[in-house]
């Protein structure tokens, strides 16, 4: 069964550092999405994705973030100058043309230090 | 701001009983879709429902979607200590924006 990956499962890295999170969605998707959930809390919505381009963001994805999809099949999150706040599971996602099923990687445990 | 509202926040029961989650808002979404995340993984897609008072059944569980798109509720038949975990909603807005509710941690005991 075809199935979303993330690598890596979990990265740590320096304040101020830049890290970038990869992921490969369901080959047939369009559409893709990141998550972020600092432990204990809820599920949040980074960004969505479609045709190349942003479709929509949150508040919490502010200039120090950006995503990418540099070939056919990554899509990428980057963080330019983490902080301390930004350490969280974070979560890809895709979802095909045809109806709301979104279906979820296992997510990168990010540990700023 | 869009919230969804999950209760109750625990729910702790005997295996055998039945029991019903809920999740409110007061904006109206294109679909809601209940998840089930395990610790430490990516949450796992359970059902979605689209139209105004659908109910889809999976097994023992039953999904209902209200009737003006604000509010669902999750009812469980019969649980069994495998049904025990963190239940998440999560709302389609109408410009590709998913709203997640905080979850049900539901403990069945044996």
């Amino acid at each position: 069964e075809p199935e979303v990956t993330q690598t890596p499962s979990h990265q740590v890295t320096q304040m101020g550092q830049e890290v970038i999170l990869r992921c490969v969605p369901i080959s047939n998707h369009l559409y893709f999405y990141w998550y972020r959930q600092i432990l204990g809390q809820k599920v949040e919505f980074l960004v969505s994705f479609y045709n190349n381009e942003i479709s929509e963001k949150s508040e919490i994805f502010d200039d120090q973030f950006s995503v990418e999809r540099p070939d056919g099949s990554n899509f990428t999150l980057k963080i330019r100058s983490t902080k301390l706040e930004d350490s969280a599971m974070y979560f890809c996602a895709s979802r095909d043309r045809v109806g709301y099923e979104q279906y979820f990687g296992p997510g990168t445990r990010l540990t700023v230090t | 701001t869009q919230l969804l509202e999950q209760s109750p926040q625990f729910l702790s029961i005997q295996e055998g009983e039945n029991l019903t989650v809920y999740c409110n808002s007061s904006s109206v979404f294109s679909s809601l879709q209940w998840y089930r995340q395990e610790p430490g993984e990516g949450p796992v897609l359970l059902v979605t429902v689209v139209t105004g008072g659908e109910v889809k059944k999976l097994k023992r569980l039953t999904f209902q979607f209200g009737d003006a798109r604000k509010d669902s509720s999750l009812h469980i038949t019969a649980a069994q200590p495998g049904d025990t975990g963190l239940y998440l909603c999560a709302g389609f807005t109408g410009d590709d924006k998913i709203i997640f509710g905080k979850g049900t941690r539901l403990h069945i005991l044996p």
